[in-house]
Protein backbone atom coordinates (compact mmCIF):
# COMPACT_ATOMS: atom_id res chain seq x y z
CA UNK A 1 0.00 0.00 0.00
CA UNK A 2 1.05 3.52 -0.57
CA UNK A 3 2.46 5.43 2.53
CA UNK A 4 4.03 8.53 3.39
CA UNK A 5 6.55 8.26 6.40
CA UNK A 6 8.13 11.42 8.05
CA UNK A 7 9.80 10.12 11.07
CA UNK A 8 10.32 13.38 13.05
CA UNK A 9 7.41 14.76 14.84
CA UNK A 10 9.09 17.84 16.11
CA UNK A 11 12.41 19.37 15.22
CA UNK A 12 14.06 22.57 16.84
CA UNK A 13 16.49 24.36 15.38
CA UNK A 14 18.33 27.98 15.63
CA UNK A 15 17.64 30.49 13.23
CA UNK A 16 20.75 30.87 10.60
CA UNK A 17 21.10 26.90 11.15
CA UNK A 18 20.79 24.70 8.04
CA UNK A 19 17.18 22.18 8.04
CA UNK A 20 16.66 18.69 6.67
CA UNK A 21 13.47 17.09 6.66
CA UNK A 22 12.81 13.86 5.95
CA UNK A 23 10.19 11.81 3.88
CA UNK A 24 10.19 8.53 2.94
CA UNK A 25 7.46 7.20 0.83
CA UNK A 26 5.92 3.77 -0.65
CA UNK A 27 4.89 3.98 -4.12
CA UNK A 28 5.33 1.04 -6.94
CA UNK A 29 4.90 3.07 -9.21
CA UNK A 30 7.28 6.98 -10.70
CA UNK A 31 5.74 8.70 -7.97
CA UNK A 32 4.79 12.70 -8.07
CA UNK A 33 6.06 13.64 -4.55
CA UNK A 34 5.36 17.21 -2.71
CA UNK A 35 5.77 18.99 -0.03
CA UNK A 36 3.35 21.83 1.60
CA UNK A 37 3.90 23.94 5.08
CA UNK A 38 0.68 24.73 7.18
CA UNK A 39 1.36 27.95 9.10
CA UNK A 40 -0.81 28.10 12.21
CA UNK A 41 -4.39 28.72 11.36
CA UNK A 42 -3.85 28.68 7.85
CA UNK A 43 -4.02 26.34 4.87
CA UNK A 44 -1.39 24.11 3.41
CA UNK A 45 0.63 26.18 0.93
CA UNK A 46 2.74 24.02 -1.85
CA UNK A 47 6.56 24.74 -1.52
CA UNK A 48 7.74 22.55 -4.51
CA UNK A 49 6.82 19.18 -6.34
CA UNK A 50 8.91 16.62 -8.06
CA UNK A 51 7.51 14.78 -11.52
CA UNK A 52 10.30 13.67 -13.34
CA UNK A 53 13.97 15.01 -14.43
CA UNK A 54 16.37 16.31 -11.97
CA UNK A 55 16.32 14.98 -8.66
CA UNK A 56 17.12 18.04 -7.03
CA UNK A 57 13.79 20.50 -6.71
CA UNK A 58 13.97 24.50 -5.98
CA UNK A 59 10.60 25.52 -3.85
CA UNK A 60 9.43 28.82 -3.08
CA UNK A 61 11.25 30.25 0.48
CA UNK A 62 14.48 28.97 -0.45
CA UNK A 63 14.13 25.69 -0.11
CA UNK A 64 15.01 21.93 -2.06
CA UNK A 65 14.27 18.58 -2.18
CA UNK A 66 16.46 15.80 -3.56
CA UNK A 67 14.66 12.76 -4.87
CA UNK A 68 16.23 9.08 -4.35
CA UNK A 69 14.87 6.63 -5.57
CA UNK A 70 16.98 4.28 -3.85
CA UNK A 71 16.20 5.27 -1.11
CA UNK A 72 12.77 6.42 -1.62
CA UNK A 73 12.83 9.20 -0.08
CA UNK A 74 12.12 13.29 -0.67
CA UNK A 75 14.27 15.03 2.23
CA UNK A 76 13.26 18.42 2.28
CA UNK A 77 16.47 20.99 2.81
CA UNK A 78 17.11 24.45 3.68
CA UNK A 79 20.78 26.36 3.90
CA UNK A 80 19.75 28.71 6.70
CA UNK A 81 16.32 29.03 8.62
CA UNK A 82 14.88 31.99 9.20
CA UNK A 83 12.22 32.58 12.32
CA UNK A 84 9.35 32.75 9.86
CA UNK A 85 9.99 29.51 8.54
CA UNK A 86 8.45 27.69 11.89
CA UNK A 87 5.70 26.18 10.69
CA UNK A 88 4.25 22.49 10.28
CA UNK A 89 5.54 20.76 7.08
CA UNK A 90 3.78 17.98 5.33
CA UNK A 91 5.31 15.77 2.58
CA UNK A 92 2.55 13.86 -0.02
CA UNK A 93 2.80 11.78 -2.92
CA UNK A 94 0.78 11.78 -5.43
CA UNK A 95 -0.92 8.04 -6.17
CA UNK A 96 -3.57 6.15 -8.69
CA UNK A 97 -5.87 4.45 -6.77
CA UNK A 98 -9.12 2.65 -8.47
CA UNK A 99 -8.32 4.85 -11.62
CA UNK A 100 -8.36 7.73 -9.32
CA UNK A 101 -5.41 10.59 -8.65
CA UNK A 102 -5.05 11.21 -4.78
CA UNK A 103 -2.60 12.61 -2.79
CA UNK A 104 -1.05 10.77 0.35
CA UNK A 105 0.08 12.70 3.42
CA UNK A 106 2.66 12.04 6.31
CA UNK A 107 1.72 13.36 9.66
CA UNK A 108 3.69 16.14 9.25
CA UNK A 109 6.41 17.44 11.22
CA UNK A 110 6.28 20.74 13.26
CA UNK A 111 9.36 22.63 13.29
CA UNK A 112 10.22 25.31 16.12
CA UNK A 113 12.92 28.22 15.44
CA UNK A 114 14.97 29.54 18.12
CA UNK A 115 16.36 32.95 18.09
CA UNK B 1 -3.63 32.45 -8.41
CA UNK B 2 -6.13 29.41 -7.80
CA UNK B 3 -8.11 30.87 -5.09
CA UNK B 4 -9.78 27.99 -2.52
CA UNK B 5 -12.31 29.70 -0.14
CA UNK B 6 -14.13 27.97 2.76
CA UNK B 7 -17.03 29.72 3.92
CA UNK B 8 -16.19 29.80 7.67
CA UNK B 9 -12.77 29.86 9.88
CA UNK B 10 -14.40 28.93 12.75
CA UNK B 11 -17.58 27.36 13.56
CA UNK B 12 -19.14 25.57 16.87
CA UNK B 13 -21.98 23.22 16.47
CA UNK B 14 -24.16 21.36 18.73
CA UNK B 15 -23.90 17.13 18.92
CA UNK B 16 -26.60 15.57 16.72
CA UNK B 17 -26.89 18.95 14.71
CA UNK B 18 -26.62 18.79 10.48
CA UNK B 19 -23.55 20.72 9.54
CA UNK B 20 -22.64 21.61 5.86
CA UNK B 21 -18.82 23.21 5.55
CA UNK B 22 -18.80 24.78 2.04
CA UNK B 23 -15.73 25.21 -0.38
CA UNK B 24 -15.78 27.28 -3.74
CA UNK B 25 -12.38 27.32 -6.22
CA UNK B 26 -12.25 30.12 -8.80
CA UNK B 27 -10.11 28.22 -11.21
CA UNK B 28 -12.59 25.91 -13.26
CA UNK B 29 -10.57 22.36 -11.78
CA UNK B 30 -12.44 19.49 -12.30
CA UNK B 31 -11.20 17.50 -8.55
CA UNK B 32 -12.16 19.14 -5.20
CA UNK B 33 -11.45 16.85 -1.88
CA UNK B 34 -12.51 17.40 1.62
CA UNK B 35 -9.85 16.16 3.92
CA UNK B 36 -9.63 16.41 7.70
CA UNK B 37 -6.70 17.42 9.63
CA UNK B 38 -5.76 16.20 13.38
CA UNK B 39 -2.76 16.02 15.23
CA UNK B 40 -0.11 13.40 14.55
CA UNK B 41 -2.71 12.03 11.98
CA UNK B 42 -1.59 14.31 9.39
CA UNK B 43 -4.25 14.89 6.48
CA UNK B 44 -6.80 12.03 5.97
CA UNK B 45 -9.08 12.26 2.62
CA UNK B 46 -12.73 12.35 3.30
CA UNK B 47 -14.49 12.17 0.28
CA UNK B 48 -13.37 13.49 -3.46
CA UNK B 49 -14.96 14.39 -6.46
CA UNK B 50 -13.77 14.49 -9.88
CA UNK B 51 -16.88 15.76 -11.56
CA UNK B 52 -20.05 17.25 -11.48
CA UNK B 53 -22.75 15.11 -9.72
CA UNK B 54 -19.99 12.89 -9.21
CA UNK B 55 -18.60 11.76 -5.53
CA UNK B 56 -15.84 9.14 -4.61
CA UNK B 57 -15.75 8.14 -0.71
CA UNK B 58 -11.99 8.02 0.45
CA UNK B 59 -10.01 6.67 3.69
CA UNK B 60 -12.70 8.00 6.38
CA UNK B 61 -16.25 8.64 4.80
CA UNK B 62 -17.66 7.33 7.97
CA UNK B 63 -20.38 9.81 9.04
CA UNK B 64 -20.12 11.88 6.11
CA UNK B 65 -21.72 12.90 3.22
CA UNK B 66 -20.84 15.25 -0.37
CA UNK B 67 -22.49 16.99 -3.02
CA UNK B 68 -21.18 18.76 -6.07
CA UNK B 69 -24.13 20.33 -7.91
CA UNK B 70 -21.58 23.10 -9.26
CA UNK B 71 -18.40 22.61 -10.99
CA UNK B 72 -16.86 25.46 -8.27
CA UNK B 73 -18.68 24.08 -5.14
CA UNK B 74 -17.69 20.85 -3.41
CA UNK B 75 -20.28 20.85 0.11
CA UNK B 76 -19.30 18.49 2.90
CA UNK B 77 -22.17 17.68 5.09
CA UNK B 78 -22.18 16.15 8.93
CA UNK B 79 -25.74 14.72 8.94
CA UNK B 80 -25.52 14.27 12.73
CA UNK B 81 -22.37 16.00 14.59
CA UNK B 82 -20.80 14.07 16.91
CA UNK B 83 -17.79 15.15 19.27
CA UNK B 84 -15.29 13.44 17.61
CA UNK B 85 -16.02 15.26 14.46
CA UNK B 86 -14.15 17.74 16.12
CA UNK B 87 -11.50 18.43 13.47
CA UNK B 88 -9.79 20.80 11.44
CA UNK B 89 -11.90 20.72 7.57
CA UNK B 90 -9.37 21.52 4.29
CA UNK B 91 -11.01 21.47 1.09
CA UNK B 92 -8.51 21.51 -1.82
CA UNK B 93 -8.73 21.47 -5.88
CA UNK B 94 -6.50 20.52 -8.34
CA UNK B 95 -6.69 20.53 -12.28
CA UNK B 96 -5.40 17.15 -12.20
CA UNK B 97 -2.66 14.31 -12.29
CA UNK B 98 0.85 15.85 -10.61
CA UNK B 99 -0.35 19.21 -10.46
CA UNK B 100 -0.43 19.25 -6.94
CA UNK B 101 -3.99 20.40 -4.51
CA UNK B 102 -4.76 24.18 -3.74
CA UNK B 103 -5.81 24.10 0.09
CA UNK B 104 -8.15 26.65 1.65
CA UNK B 105 -7.34 28.20 4.79
CA UNK B 106 -9.25 25.18 6.64
CA UNK B 107 -12.66 25.43 8.67
CA UNK B 108 -12.16 24.24 12.67
CA UNK B 109 -15.13 22.90 13.99
CA UNK B 110 -15.96 22.26 17.49
CA UNK B 111 -18.58 19.99 18.11
CA UNK B 112 -20.19 20.23 21.93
Amino acid sequence: AQSVTQPDIHITVSEGASLELRCNYSYGATPYLFWYVQSPGQGLQLLLKYFSGDTLVQGIKGFEAEFKRSQSSFNLRKPSVHWSDAAEYFCAVGTISGGYNKLIFGAGTRLAVHP
Amino acid sequence: DVKVTQSSRYLVKRTGEKVFLECVQDMDHENMFWYRQDPGLGLRLIYFSYDVKMKEKGDIPEGYSVSREKKERFSLILESASTNQTSMYLCASSSGEGYGYTFGSGTRLTVV
